[in-house]
């Protein structure tokens, strides 16, 4: 089963409120990334998770915090947003990291979550 | 970092019409993604081809990762292939986990 999935699939949210995107995968990958997309624009990496733990902080503001409560789950918390953060979110994962992975390590993505900040 | 261009950025066809899509890649790579991402926003897996050929029914692609370059082509083109095809690569001697995408061609494909 190679299907990640991702709710919800649309989120409308204040300035001042806290919510949070989820993403699922049990392809057993040990990989896990989050990615932001504007309108006709491809998606930019914003954080990847390997095992677990954080390994990839593309300078992303701090209104967004990753979380990974385990190796199937993948959390976007956000809090204090602005209009121009408004963007599909999308969460992908593959195998893994490391070299020895290179010829494998293909990276499937979930639906997206599209957020509107008003 | 790595460079990636995709041509033509727009591309429009009649159906049953054939066309290929060319991704420019600006260093070596480990592997190249294809995607086609719906006008819902999924981004459906297409190709994982770091070097040769694959085909996958109307869909086929090649990468001659020595000339940095992978070509996508669509035979016979339906209404459902209309939307945006991705090239992806990972920056050179890595593993992948920072994909770089280039921009992306928009097809449109008319009854």
């Amino acid at each position: 089963d190679t299907e990640v999935t991702q709710t919800p699939k649309h989120l409308v949210m204040g300035m001042t409120n806290k919510k949070s995107l989820k993403c699922e995968q049990h392809m057993g990958h040990r990989a896990m990334y989050w990615y932001k997309q504007k309108a006709k624009k491809p998606p930019e990496l914003m954080f990847v998770y390997s095992y677990e733990k954080l390994s990839i902080n593309e300078s992303v503001p701090s209104r967004f915090s990753p979380e990974c409560p385990n190796s199937s789950l993948l959390n976007l918390h956000l809090h204090a947003l602005q209009p121009e953060d408004s963007a599909l979110y999308l969460c992908a994962s593959s195998p893994g990291e490391g070299a020895w992975l290179a010829a494998y390590n293909e990276q499937f993505f979930g639906p997206g979550t599209r957020l509107t900040v008003l | 970092g790595i460079q990636v261009e995709q041509s033509p950025p727009d591309l429009i066809l009649q159906e049953g019409a054939n066309s290929t899509l060319r991704c420019n890649f600006s260093d070596s790579v480990n592997n190249l993604q294809w995607f086609h991402q719906n006008p819902w926003g999924q981004l459906i897996n297409l190709f994982y081809i770091p070097s040769g050929t694959k085909q996958n029914g109307r869909l086929s692609a090649t990468t001659v990762a020595t000339e940095r370059y992978s070509l996508l082509y669509i035979s016979s083109s339906q209404t459902t292939d209309s939307g945006v095809y991705f090239c992806a690569v990972p920056p050179p001697e890595t593993s992948g986990s920072r994909l770089t995408f280039g921009e992306g061609t928009q097809l449109t494909v008319n009854p």
